[in-house]
C-alpha cells in the first residue's frame, strides 16, 4: 500500500506569478483535502475534493483553486502569489469512512519572494 | 474557530508523563490527534468519535468528554521519539469527511 505523496518537494516563486502543486492519494481513498500550514502554526483547511468534486471550502480567496481527477490524485493551483503564500503545503486522503482518519503527505514548501 | 491547546510547551525527562489538553468552543464529532517533526508531515496518533470509539497507537492514549468538547491526549512513560509538535484536529458538530480545523499545537521535548 503507498502512501500520500506531492511534488514538488519545495518550490520558490515570485510575487504575483502561479503555482500548480500535486497530490497522489493513498491506495483506496477517494476523498483529499488540502491545507496550507505556516512556520509555527497548525494546519488551516483549504479544501476538499470528494469523487472530482469540491466537498467543502475554508476561508480562502477564489485564487486558490483545485482539481482531482479519475485516479483521485489532485492538483492545488494559486494565482496570483502573495508574500503571506509562503508556507507548507500538505495534502491529506481518507476513505471516506466514519471511523477512519486522514493521512498527511510529506508536503510542498512554496516561498514567494 | 480554532481549537485552544493546551500547554503550548513542555519538556521532560525520558520516563516522565505528559498530558496535552485540546479545547473546543463548538460541538464536536471527532477529535484527531496528530504529532509533526520539524520540516516533516503530521503523523496519525489517535481518533476519538463521538460515542467514545477510539483508534490509535497502543502506546498512546486518549479521552474526549463530548459535553465539555475537549480531549486529551496521554503520552506515558515518554521516550525520546515523543518529540516533536502535538496538533489535535476537531471536527464538528455532525461530521465534515475529516475537514478539520487544528490547534496551534504542543511542542514536546524529551530530554535523556
Amino acid at each position: 500500500e503507498t502512501g500520500v505523496t506531492q511534488s514538488p518537494t519545495h518550490l520558490i516563486k515570485t510575487r504575483g506569478q502561479q503555482v500548480t502543486l500535486r497530490c497522489s492519494s493513498q491506495s483506496g481513498h477517494n476523498t483529499v483535502s488540502w491545507y496550507q500550514q505556516a512556520l509555527g502554526q497548525g494546519p488551516q483547511f483549504i479544501f476538499q475534493y470528494y469523487r472530482e468534486e469540491e466537498n467543502g471550502r475554508g476561508n480562502f480567496p477564489p485564487r486558490f483553486s483545485g482539481l482531482q481527477f479519475p485516479n483521485y490524485s489532485s492538483e492545488l493551483n494559486v494565482n496570483a502569489l502573495e508574500l503571506d503564500d509562503s508556507a507548507l503545503y500538505l495534502c491529506a486522503s481518507s476513505s471516506g469512512t466514519a471511523q477512519e482518519t486522514q493521512y498527511f503527505g510529506p508536503g510542498t514548501r512554496l516561498l514567494v519572494l | 474557530q480554532q481549537p485552544v491547546q493546551s500547554p503550548q510547551a513542555v519538556i521532560l525527562r525520558e520516563g516522565e508523563d505528559a498530558v496535552i489538553n485540546c479545547s473546543s468552543s463548538k460541538a464536536l464529532y471527532s477529535v484527531h490527534w496528530y504529532r509533526q517533526k520539524h520540516g516533516e508531515a503530521p503523523v496519525f496518533l489517535m481518533i476519538l468519535l463521538k460515542g467514545g470509539e477510539q483508534k490509535g497507537h497502543e502506546k498512546i492514549s486518549a479521552s474526549f468528554n463530548e459535553k465539555k468538547q475537549q480531549s486529551s491526549l496521554y503520552l506515558t512513560a515518554s521516550q525520546l521519539s515523543y518529540s516533536g509538535t502535538y496538533f489535535c484536529g476537531t471536527e464538528g458538530p455532525s461530521g465534515s469527511a475529516r475537514q478539520l480545523t487544528f490547534g496551534s499545537g504542543t511542542q514536546l521535548t524529551v530530554l535523556p
